[in-house]
Order: C-alpha cells, then structure tokens, then sequence
C-alpha cells in the first residue's frame, strides 16, 4: 500500500543533541514537504523539494536543513537542538504540477520536545 | 501569495449538522481542499472541489464552493463524536497548497 512515513513518532531529547527527522514515501511523488505545527495548530511549511538534488526554505525559518538524494527520502535535521525546537513536524508528499486535484498525502508527523 | 482563514472553534451536539467555514482571497486557485486531523495524527485528505464546481457531495460531507465571494464550506451531516477533530481548509494555486489555520469541531454527546 503506497503511503508516507515518518519516525520517531515522538522524540525527547537534551539541548545540543543533533537529531534527524525521517520520511519515506512509496508513492514515487516528485514533491515533499516539510511542516511545522505549532500548539495554535497553525501549520507552517519549512522545507520543500520538488525533486532530487531540489530543496528550498519555507515561509518560516528554520534552523533545520533537509536533503533529497532520492525520490522517496526526504529527512530533516537539527544540528543543535533547541527547547525552542519543541513541536510537531509534520512530513507531506504531493504529485508534480498539474496534478493537484489530490493534495497532499501527509505523514503521522513527529512530536519532538527538547528538555 | 494566497491567505486562507478560518475561524478557530465550532461546538456542536451530537446529531446536529456542522457547517465548518473559509475564506481565501485568490481566485485563481484552482483546487480547495478539506483535511481532519485527530489528535497525535497527521492530516488526513476528506474532500476537495475544483473551482468550476459549486458543490461536491460525498456521503455525509456536502462542500460548498461560492466562488463570487471566495467562500468555502464544510458541512458535515448527523455529525458523531468522532468527527471531533481539527479540519483544515487548504487552496492549491500555482503549485503551492496555502492551509488556513484550522478549525477545531467539538462534538458534545
């Protein structure tokens, strides 16, 4: 069954540590996305690609990077966490251009707290 | 760019009909889309409407599209407990999907 998915599902860890969120996806969609969602449930997008060797910031910053070596992988990582880095991220892949009538497909998301 | 919006919390009896509302401000987004989250999950795709369409029925979800006054709606039929969640309305518009802030529907038994 094609899907997305995301581990850890939930995440604690000390300040300074260097994390990696993961994604995967089945699909074999050219685009994926990375959100943030704050306890508002605002979400807010981060990082995106629309492809391999593609990557872009978001409309938040971020202290994060991401990388897209293939298709279906399309990690996060915090070099430094920060308590300030508590949230759920959120991971999305989508179909190319032209093909928006089915939205995204998102992962479970990872709840992340930085004590 | 494109600026979806919500309002913020909907309560409802269990039974009553839910209508669940937003508003977006580019009328050359050409899909609208509905997302339930409950809570710890993800977002889960429940229904969208092409922007040539008024509205879009499927069992008991009815999407009203009024594109005059770039007003999107919800309505959710004999709504149950477990449609208690967060619905996000969402448009696509130049290979960018804008999210509204969410809803949170409470259904009190």
């Amino acid at each position: 069954e094609a899907d997305i998915y995301q581990t850890p599902r939930y995440l604690v860890i000390g300040t300074g540590k260097k994390i990696t969120l993961e994604c995967s996806q089945t699909m074999g969609h050219d685009k994926m996305y990375w959100y943030q969602q704050d306890p508002g449930m605002e979400l807010h997008l981060i990082h995106y690609s629309y492809g391999v060797n593609s990557t872009e910031k978001g409309d938040l910053s971020s202290e994060s990077t991401v990388s897209r070596i293939r298709t279906e992988h399309f990690p996060l990582t915090l070099e430094s966490a920060r308590p300030s880095h508590t949230s759920q991220y959120l991971c999305a892949s989508s179909e190319s251009p032209g093909q928006g009538g089915y939205g995204y497909t998102f992962g479970s998301g990872t709840r992340l707290t930085v004590v | 760019g494109e600026d979806v919006e919500q309002s913020l919390f909907l309560s409802v009896r269990e039974g009553d009909s839910s209508v669940i509302n937003c508003t977006y401000t580019d009328s050359s987004s050409t899909y609208l889309y509905w997302y339930k989250q409950e809570p710890g999950a993800g977002l889960q795709l429940l229904t969208y409407i092409f922007s040539n369409m008024d509205m879009k029925q499927d069992q008991r979800l009815t999407v009203l599209l009024n594109k005059k006054d770039k007003h999107l709606s919800l309505r959710i039929a004999d709504t149950q407990t477990g449609d208690s969640a967060i619905y996000f309305c969402a448009a696509y518009n130049f290979n960018k999907f804008y999210f509204g802030s969410g809803t949170k529907l409470n259904v009190k038994p």
